[in-house]
């Protein structure tokens, strides 16, 4: 069976500080994707990224960046000077399928970037 | 601008009420989705539609039903609302076939208290 494990239920950091939110996960399958969404106040979830399990190359976007690691079955995900925009509550997720059709979520982790 | 609409952001039902959850899209997506959000918990599937009158059982499929009548429209019954069904309920959709890259559009949910 599938599994996400984020453990960090909360980080606060003061702006500017770089943080990292783990995500550990658990699948028999060889063929996997992985995810990361960002859910603001408002409520509504938002991309991130998708990293698929054969491509273990490390990803950045702007300040944001993933380190994917298959020996130890993680993908965390790094924010670089943090600012207040970035208060989130951030989920890792996990997919069989390409079409990603039955994700499997962590529990988040609830970020929060004190001024 | 996509769009992923809940009908109602809040509702407060009493037990053995039947409760309708409804969802549209915008973007002629395939795919839709029911998920509920728990604190410690995440999110769960609790039914997905990849055309219209199709569907398939998430995770947590018990107390719950779904209808989907037109493509752009998806809709989660619950039949006899219990007080353990108070929760987050968020739908979402996503492209389907070659055209689907995994990434869902969610809707910004909606807060269902079960009296």
């Amino acid at each position: 069976a599938q599994k996400v494990t984020q453990a960090q239920t909360e980080i606060s950091v003061v702006e500017k500080e770089d943080v990292t939110l783990d995500c550990v996960y658990e699948t028999r399958d060889t063929t996997y994707y992985l995810f990361w969404y960002k859910q603001p106040p408002s409520g509504e979830l938002v991309f991130l990224i998708r990293r698929n399990s054969f491509d273990e190359q490390n990803e950045i976007s702007g300040r944001y960046s993933w380190n994917f690691q298959k020996s130890t079955s993680s993908f965390n995900f790094t924010i670089t000077a943090s600012q207040v925009v970035d208060s989130a509550v951030y989920f890792c997720a996990l997919s069989e399928d390409e079409g990603a059709q039955k994700l499997v979520f962590g529990q988040g982790t609830r970020l929060t970037i004190n001024p | 601008d996509v769009k992923v609409t809940q009908s109602s952001r809040y509702l407060v039902k009493r037990t053995g009420e039947k409760v309708f959850l409804e969802c549209v899209q915008d973007m002629d997506h395939e795919n839709m989705f029911w998920y509920r959000q728990d604190p410690g918990l995440g999110l769960r599937l609790i039914y997905f539609s990849y055309d219209v009158k199709m569907k398939e059982k998430g995770d947590i499929p018990e107390g719950y039903s779904v209808s989907r009548e037109k493509k752009e429209r998806f809709s989660l019954i619950l039949e006899s609302a219990s007080t353990n069904q108070t929760s987050m309920y968020l739908c979402a959709s996503s492209r389907g076939g070659t055209g689907n890259t995994g990434e869902l559009f969610f809707g910004e949910g909606s807060r269902l208290t079960v009296l």
